[in-house]
């Protein structure tokens, strides 16, 4: 069973809208939580990084947020632009090793009309 | 945009090939990875490096293997290549960043089809 869920799994918003992306983990013992961006045939490009201290954090015009307690992520985008058009993934990191395992989400499939 | 570099891009190949997929950076990163990545699926790790010389299995088991005899250079290695091998394969380094948390750098990844 994947220990990082996404959702909503798909998301049509119209350009200049806002939005929020959501992920549920259930990783222990926890380290971090990463944001990634993935353009369509491309690598996973790093938004924000948050640590178990951190509860928000500012990238431009995303947002995410974390509560620890919860074991709950969102992330923020205003304004929307058509380049945000992307796959959105959730990655969390635990503290159960040395490199620091991955455990990443299915993603969100962002798409952004004109 | 991140130095890290991958080829080819794309490989179509018929099944019992050998292929060996490229991945290098040029950030001076001990670590590197292979992930692989199936539509709206996750990303899984199949393959690790701390540093030269240094090669450890992923979470998801894989006929592949990998070689690190360069701290530049992370090749990874299909020895048959079959069907069950398509997929996108990326290539990720790291480094350690403020807070203690690596910060991962991805390659753009190959897209492999085995006929």
């Amino acid at each position: 069973k994947n220990q990082v869920e996404q959702s909503p799994q798909s998301l049509i918003i119209l350009e200049g809208k806002n939005c929020t992306l959501q992920c549920n983990y259930t990783v222990s013992p926890f380290s971090n939580l990463r944001w990634y961006k993935q353009d369509t045939g491309r690598g996973p490009v790093s938004l924000t990084i948050m640590t178990f201290s951190e509860n928000t954090k500012s990238n431009g015009r995303y947002t995410a947020t974390l509560d620890a307690d919860t074991k709950q992520s969102s992330l923020h985008i205003t304004a929307s632009q058509l380049s945000d058009s992307a796959s959105y993934i959730c990655v969390v990191a635990d503290r159960g090793s040395t490199l620091g395992r991955l455990y990443f989400g299915r993603g969100t499939q962002l798409t952004v009309w004109p | 945009e991140a130095d890290i570099y991958q080829t080819p891009r794309y490989l179509v190949i018929g099944t019992g090939k050998k292929i060996t997929l490229e991945c290098s950076q040029t950030m001076g990163h001990d670590k590197m990875y292979w992930y692989q990545q199936d539509p709206g699926m996750e990303l899984h790790l199949i393959h690790y490096s701390y540093g030269v010389n240094s090669t450890e299995k992923g979470d998801l088991s894989s006929e592949s293997t990998v070689s690190r005899i360069r701290t530049e250079h992370f090749p990874l290695t299909l020895e048959s290549a079959r069907p069950s091998h398509t997929s996108q394969y990326l290539c990720a380094s790291s480094i350690r960043g403020s807070g203690g948390a690596d910060t991962q750098y991805f390659g753009p990844g190959t897209r492999l089809t085995v006929l």
